[in-house]
């Protein structure tokens, strides 16, 4: 199984800071033959559906604010908001969708709140 | 937009089997794979399985021996059934989609809370 980490547990940010989140796969999650990473963010916010934000480890999802970048490549991922605002309170997870099983494994998850 | 409805009993006796279904609406729910998905209060998100539209499942190995993910096209939905339940298996359950398997959940449902409890 490939183990998803994410650090830290929880953070706390001012409003219009940066936030930064990091999760670490145990093995890569690179697919050499088309160069893409099968690595995803969601954003959980309570009594709404999960949002898919980021996949393929930086594409940005349509109607995601470009406040929120996903870079890093390989088992090194890292969710960026750049100038955080109210409505970003939220718990945030990575998830790998490259090797299996089982087929989808996601980090610990990240609880983001204001400072 | 596909849109996703988890529907059941929200509490459950132990030891009895969980049953839940999923409503797909805004869309087919042929040639996607569909996912449920659980988070067990103030812990992570687990995978527990998924059923493509033409029955091929696969399930989470740890959950796989109490696992039945089942399908019925004609009406567009999807369901879980999970067998010898405990109090562990307490959790808000999701269920999502993936246009393949290679791909990312994008699209989900809100969540529907199940509690096990005598």
């Amino acid at each position: 199984d490939i183990v998803m980490t994410q650090s830290p547990d929880s953070l706390a940010v001012s409003l219009g800071e940066r936030a930064t989140i990091n999760c670490k796969s145990s093995q890569s999650v690179l697919y050499s033959s088309n160069n893409k990473n099968y690595l995803a963010w969601y954003q959980l916010k309570p009594g709404q559906p999960p949002k898919l934000l980021i996949s393929w480890a930086s594409t940005r999802e349509s109607g995601v604010p470009d406040r929120f970048t996903g870079s890093g490549s390989g088992t090194d991922f890292t969710l960026t908001i750049s100038s955080l605002q109210a409505e970003d309170v939220a718990l945030y997870y990575c998830q790998q969708y490259y090797d299996n099983p089982p087929w989808y494994t996601f980090g610990q998850g990240t609880k983001l709140e204001i400072k | 937009q596909v849109r996703l409805q988890e529907s059941g009993p929200g509490l459950v006796k132990p030891s009895e089997s969980l049953s839940l279904t999923c409503t797909v609406s805004g869309g087919s729910i042929s040639n996607s794979y569909w996912s449920w998905i659980r988070q067990p209060l103030g812990k992570g998100l687990e995978w527990i399985g998924f059923i493509y539209y033409n029955g091929i499942t696969n399930y989470n190995p740890s959950l796989k021996s109490r696992v039945t993910i089942s399908i019925d096209t004609s009406n567009n939905q999807f369901s879980l059934r999970l067998g010898s339940v405990t109090a562990a298996d307490t959790a808000v359950y999701y269920c999502a989609r993936s246009p393949t398997k290679w791909e990312p959940l994008y699209n989900w449902g809100q969540g529907t809370l199940v509690t096990v409890s005598s």
